[in-house]
């Protein structure tokens, strides 16, 4: 089935650096989304991505569509401590459903 | 309410037992999904509700695993005869559908543990 690989799994942050995590995938999709998971929570919708190219801001957060449709990435500038918690990629098909990657978790640096 | 409800948010049951999870949609959402999330793990998709078709049960993984969508809104998932592997947090999401539909919305989840 579809899979996607999703990497840094973790990652230590300091406040104020900007981190990265991209996903690719053997599969195209039509729709590439971020979703963000705090412990005991659902995941919240950061954002979604229609195009192939298209690159989205939302605050301090961007995410690409590879120009393939195979692959995304998610950037965030200038790190907060509310940032630290596991973040999903997911494509979607015209099925419906969406596919998750297995998430990058970030901490905050010891 | 203004996001997905799930209902319980933890469950203990014995192995054997039957359970029944629920949940109600964002309101106006047609596109209901139950997702299924293994400690440390990504999401795997369950089944998919739209409107008044017939659902995709693609993902269920055995027949102890149903699940309904009464008058387009509340849904539930029934799992029959648990197993301890069955334990996991269950959620549900809803979309708009249409163009909107991977743009899903999800609920807090519920927590089943089988003894």
């Amino acid at each position: 089935g579809q899979q996607l690989n999703q990497s840094p799994q973790s990652m230590f942050i300091q406040e104020g650096e900007d981190v990265s995590m991209n996903c690719t995938s053997s599969s195209i999709f039509n729709t590439w989304l971020w979703y963000k998971q705090d412990p005991g929570e659902g995941p919240v919708l950061l954002i979604a991505l229609y195009k192939a190219g298209e690159l989205t801001s939302n605050g301090r957060l961007t995410a690409q569509f590879g120009i393939t449709r195979k692959d995304s990435f998610l950037n965030i500038s200038a790190s907060i401590p509310s940032d630290v918690g596991i973040y999903f990629c997911a494509g979607g098909g015209s099925q419906g459903n969406l596919i998750f990657g297995k998430g990058t978790k970030l901490s905050v640096k010891p | 309410g203004a996001g997905v409800s799930q209902s319980p948010s933890n469950k203990v049951t014995e192995k054997g037992k039957d359970v029944e999870l629920r949940c109600d949609p964002i309101s106006g959402h047609t596109a209901l999904y139950w997702y299924r999330q293994s400690l440390g793990q990504g999401l795997e998709f369950l089944i998919y509700f739209q409107g008044n078709s017939a659902p995709d049960k693609s993902g269920l993984p055995s027949d102890r695993f149903s699940a309904e969508r009464t008058g387009g809104s509340v849904s539930t998932l029934t799992i029959q005869r648990t197993q301890q592997e069955d334990s996991a947090v269950y959620l549900c999401a809803s979309s708009l559908g249409g163009r909107s539909y991977n743009e899903q919305f999800f609920g807090p989840g519920t927590r089943l543990t089988v003894l």
